[in-house]
């Protein structure tokens, strides 16, 4: 079946620090992948979003390339600040249609000053 | 405003009860999805309601669970028969279609004692 492993967590950064969060899933066919992130008291946002592979997705600094032939979705920002402190999941929908979507376990990512 | 809301925001009953969770989604919004967040498993798809096409309730974990949407706008979900498995906080999302992002509400965080 389709599934999503992501880095396990939690993640401790100091500001200014790069970040990656490694994503690779298993999906038939050619899936959609997203990144969500849940900031503390808040609801599940989308960051960013790939359709097909080699596409660049990017939000508020945060970028993540589709990479068919790793199955993978890392996610990357150069810079990271307190205010990025949160949980992230990394996700795919592979039904044609409808986003049904596939999560990963999620990592949270706290960024001291 | 104008994002997708849910309630109650927290329920809290004893084993064995019936309870009912309400999602109202954007308005305009043809899809709705409900995904329950529990510590052993993770974020999972429950059901995916559009237009008036039939469900998708494959992600039911029981017969227990049912839910349904009412003029293509409101839905609720049911659990009977609560068991202490069932605590978790269940999301709703909808969105304008099924290629189109999902937007979440906040959840209702589900306690069984």
């Amino acid at each position: 079946g389709n599934s999503v492993t992501q880095m396990e967590g939690p993640v401790t950064l100091s500001e200014e620090a790069f970040l990656t969060i490694n994503c690779t899933y298993t999906a038939t066919g050619y899936p959609s992948l997203f990144w969500y992130v849940q900031y503390p008291g808040e609801g599940l946002q989308l960051l960013l979003k790939a359709t097909k592979a080699d596409d660049k997705g990017s939000n508020k600094g945060f970028e993540a390339t589709y990479r068919k032939e790793t199955t993978s979705f890392h996610l990357e920002k150069g810079s990271v600040q307190v205010s990025d402190s949160a949980v992230y999941f990394c996700a795919l929908s592979a039904v044609q249609g409808a986003q049904k979507l596939v999560f990963g376990q999620g990592t949270r990512l706290t960024i001291n000053p | 405003g104008a994002g997708v809301s849910q309630s109650p925001s927290n329920k809290v009953t004893e084993k064995g009860k019936d309870v009912e969770l309400r999602c109202d989604p954007i308005s305009g919004h043809t899809a709705l999805y409900w995904y329950r967040q529990s510590l052993g498993q993770g974020l999972e798809f429950l059901i995916y309601f559009q237009g008036n096409s039939a469900p998708d309730k494959s992600g039911l974990p029981s017969d227990r669970f049912s839910a349904e949407r009412t003029g293509g706008s409101v839905s609720t979900l049911t659990i009977q028969r609560t068991q202490q498995e069932d605590s978790a906080v269940y999301l709703c999302a909808s969105s304008s279609n099924p290629n189109q992002p999902q937007h979440f509400g906040d959840g209702t965080r589900l306690s069984i004692l």
